[in-house]
């Protein structure tokens, strides 16, 4: 199966500052989604993005298909967006997903 | 309307006993997935029914047996588990692959306890 690594794999923030969280995937893909895992387990769908750039509010994602990466930039973090945010893809050689490692992100005031 | 729901939210079971996790979709998804998580892991696949047929067992013990009785339904019946099966057991739902967009949803979770 595709091999997928996020980094950092923990990060601390202030209130406030901004971040880059990356998700590398070793194969080509036609599937890409951020998550954010809240405290309850909930998984939340942040973005679906196989390729290019979109943006919702303090968030954006921009995928490069073609170098097999993306990234997750949170912008003016807030206490609320701390969690576990996972990466995930998929192709078309089966319904199957696979799960990056996740970064835990903390945010303090 | 883009929600999963699952049933129960919290299960304490012993050893012996035998129940069932409930998922369910209505938003017309043909691709409904279990997995399973620890506590720090990423969830892990366990089942994939597409098309109401398991296309997908990532090697899971017999104790563990999953059920789709119709497009929006999807069971997890449980039997004999063991301490090490207490996790989080998320349902999700998709389109087929060859459809867009082929991104999935996923449900609150079963928070499941074996003593």
């Amino acid at each position: 199966g595709i091999q997928v690594e996020q980094s950092p794999p923990d990060l601390i923030l202030q209130e406030g500052a901004n971040s880059t969280l990356r998700c590398n995937f070793s194969d080509s893909v036609n599937n890409l989604q951020w998550f954010h895992q809240n405290p309850w387990g909930q998984l939340i769908n942040l973005f679906y993005i196989p390729s290019g750039t979109k943006q919702n509010g303090r968030l954006s994602a921009t995928t490069v298909a073609t170098e097999r990466y993306s990234l997750l930039y949170i912008s003016s973090s807030q206490t609320t967006d701390s969690g576990v945010y996972f990466c995930a893809v998929g192709t078309n050689t089966g319904n199957q997903f696979y799960f990056g490692t996740g970064t835990s992100l903390t945010v303090i005031p | 309307d883009t929600e999963v729901t699952q049933t129960p939210k919290h299960l304490v079971m012993g050893m012996t006993n035998k129940k069932s996790l409930k998922c369910e979709q209505h938003m017309g998804h043909r691709a409904m997935y279990w997995y399973k998580q620890k506590a720090k892991k990423p969830p892990e696949l366990m089942f994939v029914y597409s098309y109401e047929k398991l296309s997908i067992n990532e090697s899971v013990p017999s104790r563990f047996s999953p059920e789709c009785p119709n497009s929006s339904l999807l069971n997890l019946h449980l039997h004999a588990l063991q301490p090490e099966d207490s996790a989080l057991y998320l349902c999700a739902s998709s389109r087929d692959q060859f459809d867009s967009p082929y991104e999935q949803y996923f449900g609150p979770g079963t928070r499941l306890t074996v003593t």
